[in-house]
């Protein structure tokens, strides 16, 4: 049983191209995040949301409570943004369930 | 920029053994969490913590594992009697509200 799905799980775009990630988790949550996994192994937190929209230079992330649905975008795609992205459905004092995440290549 | 600190990066360990990761988090945040990710897959939860005790385990987190907070600043994870399968990523991370992982460290059971 998954609690969160994360699609796509390879993602191959062109420099330059608009990506989106999407997450949909079935557990109630208090907050969603989104990760990114470089491929050294370290994780960065980029956004918690729990509700509506945040935006952090070329991410863009977004939640619809109601439909439990998050989706990442990130504008104008560049080769450093090539990572794994994993969202994470949870709160704190509780346990994170996390997606597979989703292994992005951006291609110059 | 606060950070969580994870000692040693990497953690080579003979079948058997005992090891303690360590992690220094982020000092005025309460709740504090080991997970651990398995080459090629997912980020799995291991434990959390909070006020000097156990909050939260995963299946995984039986009893060779345990946690401490020996001292005011570090947080521990022993895994007695380690296992070839015991060889992951394990990351420390601490919340307020916000997330903040440590850089992990990479376990290696030979």
């Amino acid at each position: 049983k998954n609690e969160v799905e994360q699609s796509p799980q390879n993602l191959t775009a062109q420099e330059g191209e608009f990506i989106t990630i999407n997450c949909s988790y079935s557990v109630g949550i208090s907050a969603l995040h989104w990760l990114q996994q470089h491929p050294g192994g370290g994780i960065v937190s980029l956004f918690m949301l729990s509700s509506g929209k945040k935006k952090h230079g070329r991410l863009i992330a977004t939640i619809n409570i109601q439909e439990k649905h998050s989706s990442l975008h990130i504008t104008a795609s560049h080769p450093r943004d090539s990572a794994v992205y994993i969202c994470a459905a949870g709160g704190t004092g509780n346990q994170f369930y996390f997606g597979t995440g989703t292994s992005l290549t951006v291609i110059p | 920029e606060p950070e969580v600190t994870q000692t040693p990066s990497h953690q080579v360990t003979q079948m058997g053994q005992e090891v303690i990761l360590r992690c220094v988090p982020i000092s005025n945040h309460l709740y504090f969490y080991w997970y651990r990710q398995i080459l090629g897959q997912k980020v799995e939860f291991l434990v959390s913590f909070y006020n000097n005790e156990i909050s939260e385990k995963s299946e995984i987190f039986d009893d060779q594992f345990s946690v401490e907070r020996p001292d005011g600043s570090n947080f521990t994870l022993k895994i007695r009697s380690t296992k070839l399968e015991d060889s992951a990523m394990y990351f420390c991370a601490s919340s307020e509200w916000g997330f903040t992982f440590g850089s992990g460290t990479r376990l290696t059971v030979v």
